[in-house]
């Protein structure tokens, strides 16, 4: 099936630092969706972004929906050991989707201390 | 924690066997959406139940099947498992189906095939 492309697959930081990932997709959305995976652990959803330029902030995350409906992207900012964990962006179609979800690949964030 | 619990959380079976996972939605939420999760993948969607009637389906065969019951609750069964079908199980519950209604997904039921 399909998925969204996330960028990079992994990445490791030093606590403290920015992080920022983004994600694309051939075919316009109409809602993007960031979600955050722990092992054993079902997706957790951070942010929900509804319009095209919308850019939106939960605490330390902050996500935007492109001006062309086809990508969005995620920051965080001083990055703590708890943000460790896959970071899902994921699509809602616009015909005929309703809330039915395409996922991105994850990008696997892993803190240094 | 969301409120959507699903059980078993593990589950071994064999090839050719058949298996049904349940899935309890959020409070208040009518809408229940299956997805499937390989190792290393993000989840894939299979279908959607909506007022206990099929509202969508992805790429999966037949042998993928579902109810939702009146109390909004759900049930995912597979026949004749493959290899393949090895995977985490998500249910996912909303308040409705309109794009505006954000997905909380539950823990997942591991199934491995042997």
């Amino acid at each position: 099936g399909q998925q969204l492309n996330q960028s990079p697959q992994s990445m490791f930081i030093q606590e403290g630092e920015d992080v920022s990932m983004n994600c694309t997709s051939s075919s316009i959305f109409n809602t993007w969706l960031w979600y955050k995976q722990e092992p054993g652990e079902g997706p957790v959803l951070l942010i929900a972004l509804y319009k095209a330029g919308e850019l939106t902030s939960n605490g330390r995350l902050t996500a935007q929906f492109g001006i062309t409906r086809k990508d969005s992207f995620l920051n965080i900012s001083a990055s703590i050991p708890s943000d460790v964990g896959i970071y899902f962006c994921a699509g809602q179609p616009v015909t005929g989707g309703g809330n039915k979800l395409t996922f991105g690949t994850g990008t696997q964030l892993k803190v240094e201390l | 924690e969301t409120g959507v619990t699903q059980s078993p959380t593990h589950l071994i079976k064999t090839r050719g066997q058949q298996v049904t996972l349940r899935c309890s939605s959020q409070s208040g939420h009518n809408t229940v959406s299956w997805y499937q999760q390989a190792l290393g993948q993000g989840p894939q969607f299979i279908f959607q139940y909506y007022r206990e009637e099929e509202n969508g389906r992805g790429n999966f065969p037949p042998r993928f099947s579902g109810l939702q019951f009146p109390n909004y609750s759900s049930e995912l069964n597979v026949n004749a498992l493959e290899l393949d079908d090895s995977a985490l199980y998500l249910c996912a519950s909303s308040l409705g189906q309109g794009e505006h209604q954000p997905q909380h997904f539950g823990d997942g039921t591991r199934l491995s095939i042997l």
